[in-house]
């Protein structure tokens, strides 16, 4: 079993619908869950951070993070066509190096 | 273009043949971190420095990988005797390791294909 969990998709959507994207994962040591996202043929860009369990919301994204059941979301309001890309969740603790461990990705298209 | 690059940005080789990666930081970046990403799946940790040391490997670096980061500013990594389950992305991530998240900035991979 992998120690990080999402379904890879893909999800294809309409343009200004509401996008929800999940992650799971197993070790209870993870502070701080992380929301990546990847254009094809690029690396990937940090979009929002959490830490511990809650929200945080920026502009058209909310992330949320319930460690009691070691599940993560991002939520995409008023989707766009530039969205479509792959969201990386990805997870790691407070000790020497913060190795980080990421999801599958999943692929995202929001149709025009 | 003062974000973390990658060279070359493609590579292509035959089966057997070694192949190194070179990854230039964000200047003064004093962490440094290489990846692979393989096709539908999300970066995989090989090996981090810190400065020039480099602290951590994982499983997945076999002996046929090695990673330098001489002055703590460049890294390269090479692979040998290279076989076709190594053609994959390979990302390299920097980070200043202020924040308490370690936000990594990523380059923008270089791609191998071993045929």
């Amino acid at each position: 079993q992998k120690e990080v969990e999402q379904d890879p998709g893909p999800l294809s959507v309409p343009e200004g619908a509401i996008v929800s994207l999940n992650c799971t994962y197993s070790n209870s040591a993870f502070q701080y869950f992380m929301w990546y996202r990847q254009y094809s043929r690029k690396g990937p860009e940090l979009l929002m951070y959490t830490y511990s369990s809650g929200n945080k919301e920026d502009g058209r994204f909310t992330a949320q993070v319930d460690k009691s059941s070691k599940y993560i979301s991002l939520f995409i309001r008023d989707s766009q066509p530039s969205d479509s890309a792959t969201y990386l969740c990805a997870m790691n603790s407070n000790t020497g190096g913060f190795k980080t461990i990421f999801g599958a990705g999943t692929r995202l298209f929001v149709k025009a | 273009d003062t974000g973390v690059s990658q060279n070359p940005r493609h590579k292509i080789t035959k089966r057997g043949q070694n192949v190194t990666f070179r990854c230039d930081p964000i200047s003064e970046h004093n962490r440094l971190y290489w990846y692979r990403q393989t096709l539908g799946q999300g970066p995989e940790f090989l090996t981090y420095f810190q400065n020039e040391a480099q602290l951590e490997k994982s499983r997945l670096l076999s002996d046929r990988f090695s990673a330098e980061r001489p002055k703590g500013s460049f890294s390269t990594l090479e692979i040998q005797r290279t076989e076709q389950g190594d053609s994959a992305m390979y990302l390299c991530a920097s980070s200043d390791g202020t924040s308490s998240y370690n936000e990594q900035f990523f380059g923008p991979g270089t791609r191998l294909t071993v045929l």
